[in-house]
């Protein structure tokens, strides 16, 4: 079954303590991206990576970090963690076909950061 | 640089009531690709549509329909016979075309739906 994974789906965590959301995707999709959801703001592209070890920033990029190692993988890093980063995040692994890509959504994650 | 715009914050309706969601889009591309994806209460995302920017055809899946028009820059997303399963709320997004990089979706702000008894 194809499938975009997301762990943890919750977490409450303190300012300042790193943590890491990890993404994983079993379609081979070459291009993977980060979202972010908050409330009177729709979703906001954080991250995207085109490839293995090709990434770029999306809209919102501070106080993130991606790294593309594997095709499968493209696990979101906080280093420092601020409330300001209180949010709902998704994952998208992305099919290009010429046609209008399609995007696959994780479940989500959320995160609290007090 | 795109925009989407969903006016309506909230929508509350009556079971059986047929309630239309608005979305209007901004982009310079002449090819780009309309979505609509709804989120329950659960918070996933769920893909409904997909349209790309040369086919204005309108669509009806069961009791969902989309009409296009490109002269209006909007595609508008109606339920007809609305049931309480419809509450949550509704995504609008524009892709552009961009070939050979990594396709962004702009989101708008999203309108909730209340469907009550």
């Amino acid at each position: 079954e194809a499938q975009v994974t997301q762990n943890p789906r919750y977490l409450i965590t303190v300012t300042g303590k790193k943590l890491t959301v990890t993404c994983s995707q079993n379609m081979n999709h070459e291009y993977m991206s980060w979202y972010r959801q908050d409330p009177g703001l729709g979703l906001r592209q954080i991250y995207y990576s085109m490839n293995v070890e090709v990434t770029d920033k999306g809209d919102v990029p501070e106080g993130y970090k991606v790294s593309r190692k594997e095709k499968r993988n493209f696990p979101l890093i906080l280093e420092s963690p601020s409330p300001n980063q209180t949010s709902l995040y998704f994952c998208a692994s992305i099919l290009t076909s010429g046609g209008g890509d399609e995007q696959f959504f994780g479940p989500g994650t959320r995160l609290t950061v007090l | 640089a795109q925009k989407v715009t969903q006016a309506q914050t909230e929508i509350s309706v009556v079971e059986k009531e047929d309630v239309t969601l608005d979305c209007v889009y901004e982009t310079r591309d002449t090819t780009y690709y309309l979505f609509w994806y709804k989120q329950p209460p659960s918070g996933e995302l769920v893909f409904l549509i997909r349209r790309n920017s040369f086919d204005e055809q309108n669509e009806i899946s069961g009791r969902y329909s989309w009409n296009f028009q490109k002269s209006t820059s909007s595609f508008n997303f109606t339920i007809t016979a609305s049931q309480v399963v419809d509450s949550a709320v509704y995504f609008c997004a524009l892709s552009e075309d961009l070939a050979g990089t990594a396709s962004k979706l702009t989101f708008g702000t999203g309108t909730r739906l209340q469907v009550t008894l």
